[in-house]
């Protein structure tokens, strides 16, 4: 079965500081895709970054990038400069090669930023 | 441009009732998905509609149901509402159903189910 592991329900970084918040994903599926997910207090999902299973390099996106460990089965999202309108859920997703609009998520991440 | 637009916002019923919700795609967007995301948990994945036709659902009883148009706006209802059902619902869009198509979601509508 297809699963998405989140194992920090709660971070605290430093404004301007690095933060990796972690994501393990199961699945016997060679094609996939790994998608990060920003949830503010107003509820809407902001898409940040997406990791093709078979892409080479680690995507970025801004301030942004994704530590893909195909072996580990691992696609921690590592945050650059942390704001503090960084402060939000974080959710780690997953999509099967096959089943094109479902994504399987994770249970979050919930980052603060401190001043 | 303008994202994906859900409606309403907020809503409450009473246990027994019936919802409807609606969502409109990104334009040029084909593919609607709906989630349920229950207070302290990740979103669930109830339908996705591409080209008006059902090509996903999830574990999800009988009560929900959904539609795409031909305009690709999509409706999710909600029958016999009961108090689990009390949840952000959200719609998602995305250009077609390949695994690296990216989905954008809306703000959701809130139901509370009394």
């Amino acid at each position: 079965a297809q699963k998405i592991t989140q194992t920090q329900p709660g971070m605290f970084v430093q404004e301007k500081e690095a933060v990796t918040l972690d994501c393990t994903y199961d699945t016997s599926d060679p094609s996939y895709g790994l998608f990060w997910y920003k949830q503010p207090s107003s509820g809407e999902m902001i898409f940040l970054i997406y990791q093709g299973s078979y892409d080479q390099q680690n995507a970025t996106e801004g301030r942004y990038s994704l530590n893909f460990q195909k072996a580990r089965k691992s696609a921690n999202l590592v945050i650059s400069a942390s704001q503090l309108g960084d402060s939000a859920m974080y959710f780690c997703a997953m999509k099967r090669g096959n089943q094109g609009g479902k994504l399987i998520f994770g249970q979050g991440t919930e980052l603060s930023v401190k001043p | 441009d303008a994202g994906v637009t859900q409606s309403p916002t907020h809503l409450i019923k009473t246990r027994g009732q019936q919802v409807t919700l609606r969502c409109s795609p990104i334009s040029g967007h084909k593919s609607v998905s709906w989630y349920q995301q229950v207070l302290g948990q990740g979103p669930q994945f109830i339908f996705q509609y591409y080209e008006k036709e059902e090509r996903g659902r999830g574990n999800f009883p009988d009560r929900f149901s959904a539609r795409q148009f031909p305009n690709y706006s999509s409706e999710l209802n909600v029958n016999a509402l009961l108090l689990g059902d009390s949840a952000l619902y959200l719609c998602a869009s995305s250009s077609g159903p390949q695994t690296n198509e990216k989905l954008f979601f809306g703000s959701g509508t809130q139901l509370s189910v009394l």
